[in-house]
């Protein structure tokens, strides 16, 4: 049983170029999370998607940031005309069904370097 | 506003003491708790949670308190091991955010032989 897959692993973009991260949840699961973590900080929530729907999307930037989880496929975070701000490490997590207190598995993470 | 504070950054303990991490939160409507260890370049891995409706959830060498009224858990693990090296990140959640996790700003665990 795979767990959360992300991908690319790394990401290099240079200003101005769009950046792409995918999420593949666990088989199963229907509600993925995105969550930056800027280095030495924390992780930060920044939106929560079941399938073809955004349900949260209160920790998104308000431009250049958008994410979508299509009825087939991988959930996508978009990142158009990248900054050297948005270099960070973008995690994704999935779990089986929302409010239920289910723990929420994480992907490895797309390491986003902006130069 | 950081709602969630691991105040300190760094741990260090010898093999097989115990090692206590600490983690105090300002928002009261948080009730569930859940603590995540992190290796370098992995994304987190889920320990533990315990809701605000108990004081103390155990699962094997981990032990997590939870103290309401002073809004502060910490996560208690015995006995370290050196695979515990890693950083530990202490996370909340409140009914009816959708579960999304604030994440507090990690403790990272050293543990010597």
């Amino acid at each position: 049983n795979a767990g959360v897959m992300q991908n690319p692993r790394h990401l290099v973009r240079r200003r101005g170029q769009e950046a792409r991260l995918r999420c593949s949840p666990m088989k199963g699961h229907s509600h993925v999370y995105w969550y930056r973590q800027l280095p030495e900080e924390g992780l930060k929530f920044m939106v929560y998607l079941q399938k073809e729907n955004i349900i949260d999307e209160s920790g998104m930037p308000k431009e250049r940031f958008s994410a979508e989880f299509p009825k087939e496929g991988p959930s996508i975070l978009r990142i158009q005309q990248v900054v050297r701000g948005d270099s960070a490490a973008y995690f994704c997590a999935s779990s089986p069904r929302q409010g239920g207190r289910d723990e929420q598995f994480f992907g490895p993470g797309t390491r986003l370097t902006v130069l | 506003d950081q709602q969630v504070k691991q105040n300190s950054p760094s741990l260090s303990v010898q093999e097989g003491r115990i090692s206590i991490l600490n983690c105090d939160y300002t928002n009261s409507m948080f009730d569930y708790f859940l603590w995540y260890k992190k290796y370098p370049a992995e994304g987190p891995t889920f320990l533990i949670s315990i809701s605000s409706i108990k004081d103390k959830n155990e699962d094997g060498r981990f032990t997590v308190f939870l103290n309401k009224s002073a809004k502060h858990l910490s996560l208690h693990i015995v006995p370290s091991q050196p695979g515990d090296s890693a950083v530990y990140f202490c996370a909340a959640s409140a009914t009816g955010t959708a579960s999304k996790l604030t994440f507090g700003t990690g403790t990272r665990l050293q543990v010597t032989l």
